[in-house]
């Protein structure tokens, strides 16, 4: 089946640094790829949509100037979270869907702003 | 606009029994219904999904799920409930006539947890 994957799985920042998170799919070409931020024990929360090529599409309350979403291929994605703070700790996690109208999921990221 | 309910936020069973996770839905035309499940600081692992056709879908690790239309359902069952079927499950939508893609609206999630 088709394999989406996240890096770093897991990193530590100090507050005011940005970070940056990348998502491939491995072996099919995503043409949308999706941004989700998960609070614990809490639901998945859509930030933002990107084609690759085009500018991501962001969600009402997204701010798109603290979360720089790139989407420059087929295979890879990387949401970027600028001056990062304390509230911006969470699971973070990417989604890819190619032709159909399936979402593949990365393993997540866990992002700590200290 | 697409919506989805699941009003249980944990379902506890005894290990052999059933399982029955709930999921209602809203949507304006015809939905894409699915399920997915996560286990602690992991991704989203998909399950099953409804498109089209019969209405009883059979995913992975012996769930399934029966689309209702009349209801606007769309619960996740298991014949017999494994202690490792302890997780948190996700029902999805996605509305066949919305602009924006592939955007999936998700439920708030059910903690399964199943015991000896």
């Amino acid at each position: 089946g088709a394999v989406v994957s996240q890096h770093p799985s897991w990193v530590i920042c100090k507050s005011g640094t940005s970070v940056k998170i990348e998502c491939r799919s491995l072996d099919f070409q995503a043409t949308t790829m999706f941004w989700y931020r998960q609070f614990p024990k809490q639901s998945l929360m859509l930030m933002a949509t990107s084609n690759e090529g085009s500018k991501a599409t962001y969600e009402q309350g997204v701010e798109k100037d603290k979360f720089l979403i790139n989407h420059a291929s087929l295979t890879l994605s990387t949401l970027t979270v600028t001056s990062a703070h304390p509230e911006d700790s969470s699971f973070y996690i990417c989604s890819a869907a190619g032709q159909t109208y399936e979402q593949y999921f990365g393993p997540g990221t866990r992002l700590t702003v200290t | 606009a697409q919506s989805v309910a699941q009003p249980e936020d944990q379902v506890n069973v005894a290990e052999g029994n059933p399982l029955t996770v709930k999921c209602t839905y809203s949507v304006s035309g015809n939905p894409y219904l699915f399920w997915y499940v996560q286990y602690p600081n992991r991704g989203l692992q998909f399950l099953l999904k409804y498109i089209t056709g019969d209405n009883l879908v059979k995913g992975s690790y012996g769930f399934e799920a029966e689309f209702n239309k009349s209801q606007t359902s769309f619960h996740l069952k298991k014949p017999s409930a494994l202690v490792s079927d302890s997780a948190l499950y996700f029902c999805a939508v996605r509305d066949e006539i919305t602009g924006g893609g592939n955007k999936l609206t998700f439920g708030t999630g059910t903690q399964l947890k199943v015991e000896l």
